[in-house]
């Protein structure tokens, strides 16, 4: 399966402290895509790292992308109750990127006040 | 730009009857994508449109499912007849193909079927 995976399932930390979520996967990818979803609500796009980058920086979300492991890494730094949600890696295979993503089956992050 | 807009957000229906979804991409998208989600299978693609033509039903999982895309802004998938398993919240995605910077997703409907 090209499915990529989230480690852990399930993540509950302290408000103020770092989150990291790690997705691998198993084939050849053009790009590598990061999504939450908040409760009962569509997924929103986070960041896209492509195959030929390491390392992605937005707001407080860094993101890794080690091709050789076939592994990718989230963090969200200085976490808010707001973060808690549903984390999803997406792995996108064709040239230009678009076509059909493969998700995996998300890290649910709960952030405690 | 109003997003992706999905129709009805809940859909209850019994076991047999026709069921319509229906999506509204953001204008300018080239592709629209149709997923479900459940908590079993998680996050599955369905079937994928590129300029109103089908490009992937494979994900499709019987006859009893078809979707349509007749122009650039409208787009419905259909089951019929319709099953208990059927029950799941069912998404619609848009994206660009030229300077591809990920899919923006509707709200979805969330079917339950009885």
């Amino acid at each position: 399966s090209q499915q990529g995976e989230e480690d852990p399932q399930a993540l509950s930390i302290q408000e103020g402290e770092n989150a990291t979520m790690n997705c691998s996967y198993k084939t050849s990818i053009n790009n590598l895509q990061w999504y939450r979803q908040n409760s009962g609500r569509g997924l929103v796009h986070l960041i896209l790292i492509r195959s030929n980058e390491r390392e992605k920086h937005s707001g407080r979300l860094r993101v890794t992308l080690d091709t050789s492991k076939k592994s990718s890494s989230l963090l969200i730094t200085a976490s808010r109750a707001a973060d808690t949600a549903s984390y999803f890696c997406a792995t996108g295979y064709s040239g230009g990127g678009a076509d059909g993503l493969t998700f995996g089956k998300g890290t649910h992050l709960i952030i405690q006040p | 730009d109003a997003g992706v807009i999905q129709s009805p957000r809940h859909e209850v229906t019994e076991m047999g009857q026709e069921v319509t979804l229906r999506c509204k991409p953001i204008s300018g998208h080239d592709y629209l994508f149709w997923y479900r989600q459940t908590m079993m299978r998680g996050l599955e693609l369905l079937i994928y449109f590129n300029n109103n033509v089908p490009i992937d039903d494979s994900g499709m999982p019987e006859d009893r499912f078809s979707a349509k895309m007749p122009n650039a802004s409208f787009s419905n998938l259909k089951i019929q007849p319709s099953e208990p398993r059927d029950s799941a919240v069912y998404f619609c995605a848009s994206s660009l193909a030229y300077g591809f910077e990920g899919y923006t997703f509707g709200s979805g409907t969330r079917l339950t079927v009885v």
